[in-house]
């Protein structure tokens, strides 16, 4: 019963390097969304995806594309990474919006970028 | 636009005595409210959550939650603190589009011995 599974779970990079992170939930869930926790900040959304075949971007989606694959998987890429994106980012999923609905979440994946 | 103020940054007790996290919400509608917890190097894990049904709610770990929209709180607590319960917890609101959340910015309970 994996729930939200994040790979990897942690990355370093260099400036401008890119990097694809990948989540997969298994609960059969059409909402996902991308998240990233820095100190003192809580978590602010990136981009989300209401159902398979559409993405929406969040509160900080610059420097950030998404593709949802399938309904199980959606990814987030960094096309050229800054030291600013230096973060624990979180994939979750819903059952669907509105978001009454619970998001459950993988255990994240912390990347620093040099 | 909705917003969600954690009044204590850090909130530290001793096990066996009561919890209070406190948390005020902005909103122009009738909001969905969440507490979340996470464990270090963990995911965010439910612990309840209110939309507009009883303002009393009960979650997991005997923690609850009351709904007060004189006040615009939604202030968690436990009357018994245990080593365990030692996390971050996040309230969360729902947008007034109901498709995103927005987090406040954490609260960090330490639990001493």
């Amino acid at each position: 019963n994996a729930g939200v599974t994040q790979t990897p779970k942690f990355q370093v990079l260099k400036t401008g390097q890119s990097m694809t992170l990948q989540c997969a939930q298994d609960m059969n869930h059409n909402s996902m969304y991308w998240y990233r926790q820095d100190p003192g900040m809580g978590l602010r959304l990136i981009y989300y995806s209401a159902s398979e075949g559409t993405t929406d971007k969040g509160e900080v989606p610059n420097g950030y594309n998404v593709s949802r694959l399938n309904k199980r998987e959606f990814s987030l890429r960094l096309e050229s990474a800054a030291p600013s994106q230096t973060s624990v980012y979180f994939c979750a999923s819903s059952v669907r919006t509105p978001s009454n609905q619970p998001q459950h979440f993988g255990d994240g994946t912390r990347l620093s970028i040099l | 636009a909705q917003s969600v103020t954690q009044l204590d940054s850090h909130v530290s007790v001793s096990e066996g005595t009561p919890v209070l996290l406190r948390c005020n919400y902005s909103s122009s509608y009738s909001p969905s409210l969440f507490w979340y917890v996470q464990h270090p190097n963990k995911g965010l894990q439910l612990l309840l959550k209110y939309t507009s049904a009883a303002t009393l709610v009960k979650g997991i770990n005997g923690f609850e939650a009351e709904f007060k929209k004189s006040e615009t709180s939604f202030h968690l607590t436990k009357p018994s603190a245990h080593m365990s319960d030692a996390a971050e917890y996040f309230c969360v609101v729902s947008d007034q589009y109901g498709n995103k959340l927005v987090f406040g910015a954490g609260t960090i309970l330490r639990v001493k011995s």
